[in-house]
């Protein structure tokens, strides 16, 4: 079982198109990051929640941490090929003293021109 | 310099071979990292250098040796790997929470590691 579980998997969507990933879990999260990837580079950190309920915008693409702070999600406003990448949600993982972070398997996003 | 970086991008090498990966930070952070990315997984911590303390996770292999010089500076070294073992190995940093910061990672670019 995944600490975080992200959806879809898989998405491909006509430029222009809204739409929505996920990212859930049962475990409560003091905060929550999102990351971006793109094809032979790493990840790249798009924005960090940390207040149940917040609401972030970044440009077209809006991050909502749930109330319960269990869960997140994204939504991209009128896709654009430049937004296709590998989209990751990642929580705080606390080994005893120095942190590192706990990633979802990620929502592989195209949008085709 | 950019923030990661990170050498060499690319390594093929046998499974008798030993090799090590090297990771350099310009960003004045605190903590460093190794994390696996394999094509089935999601990306996997391997490896936590924070404010002088070392926190691994008890899933790798002893085939993976850290080491962490400074705070600037990150090695993996590799011997007798196996071909499960190819994936991308990723370094990052950031600054660690118990410093003030929010444990944001900022990655390299990553070494595509291939064992035959």
């Amino acid at each position: 079982t995944q600490l975080l579980e992200q959806s879809p998997q898989f998405l491909s969507i006509q430029e222009g198109e809204n739409l929505t990933v996920y990212c859930n879990s049962s475990s409560v999260f003091s905060s929550l990051q999102w990351y971006r990837q793109e094809p032979g580079e790493g990840p790249v950190l798009l924005v960090t929640v940390v207040t149940g309920g917040e609401v972030k915008k970044l440009k077209r693409l809006t991050f909502q941490f749930g109330d319960a702070r269990k869960d997140s999600s994204l939504h991209i406003t009128a896709a654009q090929p430049g937004d296709t990448g590998l989209y990751l949600c990642a929580v705080i993982y606390s080994g005893g003293g120095a942190d590192g972070l706990t990633f979802g398997k990620g929502t592989h996003l195209i949008i085709q021109p | 310099e950019t923030g990661v970086t990170q050498t060499p991008r690319h390594l093929v090498m046998g499974m008798t071979n030993k090799k090590s990966l090297k990771c350099e930070q310009h960003l004045g952070h605190n903590a460093m990292y190794w994390y696996k990315q394999s094509a089935k997984k999601p990306l996997e911590l391997m490896f936590v250098y924070s404010l002088e303390e070392r926190v691994e996770n008890n899933s790798v292999p002893s085939r993976f040796s850290p080491e962490c010089p400074n705070s600037s500076h990150l090695f993996l070294h590799l011997h007798t790997l196996q071909p499960e073992d190819s994936a991308l190995y990723l370094c990052a940093s950031s600054q660690d929470r118990r410093t003030g910061g929010l444990t944001e990672a900022f990655f390299g670019q990553g070494t595509r590691l291939t064992v035959v």
